[in-house]
C-alpha cells in the first residue's frame, strides 16, 4: 500500500505567520486530499489536489488562507497563512491507495499550535 | 449531499467484550463505499474496514465486522474480545463510487476499555 511522509509533524507558530505543509507519497495518484481536526473534532475536508490544475475548495475554506501546490503526482503541500489562535488543529493528507481496495492512505498529522 | 452520522460520543467496554460502535448515513447516490477508522492517540488514520453498497455479505477483518443493514442505511462496527489497545477514537466514513472522491466524517466514538 501507499505510503506518505508528511512534514512537519508537529510546530508551535506565532500568529499572523505561515506555515507550509508538505506530503510526498512513494507512488503516484491522481487525487492528494487535505483535511483539518480541530481538537476533539472529526475530519473536514479542505480541498482536493489534482496535479497540474488549482486545487478544489469546500465551502468554508479559500485559497488565501489554505494555498495548496501540486506540482507532481507524488507532492503536494498546504499552506496555512496569516494564522491565529482558531488555526490550532491537526492537519492530515490523505490519498486514494488501490492497492489496499478501495482504502485510503493518511500522511502522519501535522500537530499545529498557534500562540 | 452525503451525510455520517455517529451518535455515540464515547463507549465503554471491559476487554474481552463486544462492542457496537453506530453509524447511519444519508446519500442518494446508489453506488458508495462505507469505511471505519480508528485514530488513537498519537493521531494516525488506520483503516479497518470497507463496506460496498452492492457488498451481498457484511465485510470481516479479524475481529472487526461491519453489520450493514442497507435498508436503514446504518453501517454499525463490531468489534469482539475488546483489547486495551482497542482503546481509541473511531470513525465512520463514506464516499461516492467515482474515483477521486474524498472521505466525508462522521464526528466519531471514542472508544475506552477497561481491564
Amino acid at each position: 500500500s501507499a505510503v506518505i511522509s508528511q512534514k512537519p509533524s508537529r510546530d508551535i507558530c506565532q500568529r499572523g505567520t505561515s506555515l507550509t505543509i508538505q506530503c510526498q507519497v512513494d507512488s503516484q495518484v491522481t487525487m492528494m486530499f487535505w483535511y483539518r481536526q480541530q481538537p476533539g473534532q472529526s475530519l473536514t475536508l479542505i480541498a482536493t489536489a489534482n496535479q497540474g490544475s488549482e486545487a478544489t475548495y469546500e465551502s468554508g475554506f479559500v485559497i488565501d488562507k489554505f494555498p495548496i501546490s501540486r506540482p507532481n503526482l507524488t507532492f503536494s503541500t498546504l499552506t496555512v497563512s496569516n494564522m491565529s489562535p482558531e488555526d490550532s488543529s491537526i492537519y492530515l493528507c490523505s490519498v486514494e491507495d488501490p492497492a489496499r481496495g478501495y482504502g485510503y492512505t493518511f500522511g502522519s498529522g501535522t500537530r499545529l499550535t498557534v500562540v | 449531499a452525503q451525510k455520517i452520522t455517529q451518535t455515540q460520543p464515547g463507549m465503554f467496554v471491559q476487554e474481552k467484550e463486544a462492542v457496537t460502535l453506530d453509524c447511519t448515513y444519508d446519500t442518494s447516490d446508489q453506488s458508495y463505499g462505507l469505511f471505519w477508522y480508528k485514530q488513537p492517540s498519537s493521531g494516525e488514520m488506520i483503516f479497518l474496514i470497507y463496506q460496498g453498497s452492492y457488498d451481498e455479505q457484511n465485510a470481516t477483518e479479524g475481529r472487526y465486522s461491519l453489520n450493514f443493514q442497507k435498508a436503514r442505511k446504518s453501517a454499525n462496527l463490531v468489534i469482539s474480545a475488546s483489547q486495551l489497545g482497542d482503546s481509541a477514537m473511531y470513525f465512520c466514513a463514506m464516499r461516492d463510487n467515482q474515483a477521486g472522491t474524498a472521505l466525508i466524517f462522521g464526528k466519531g466514538t471514542t472508544l475506552s476499555v477497561s481491564s
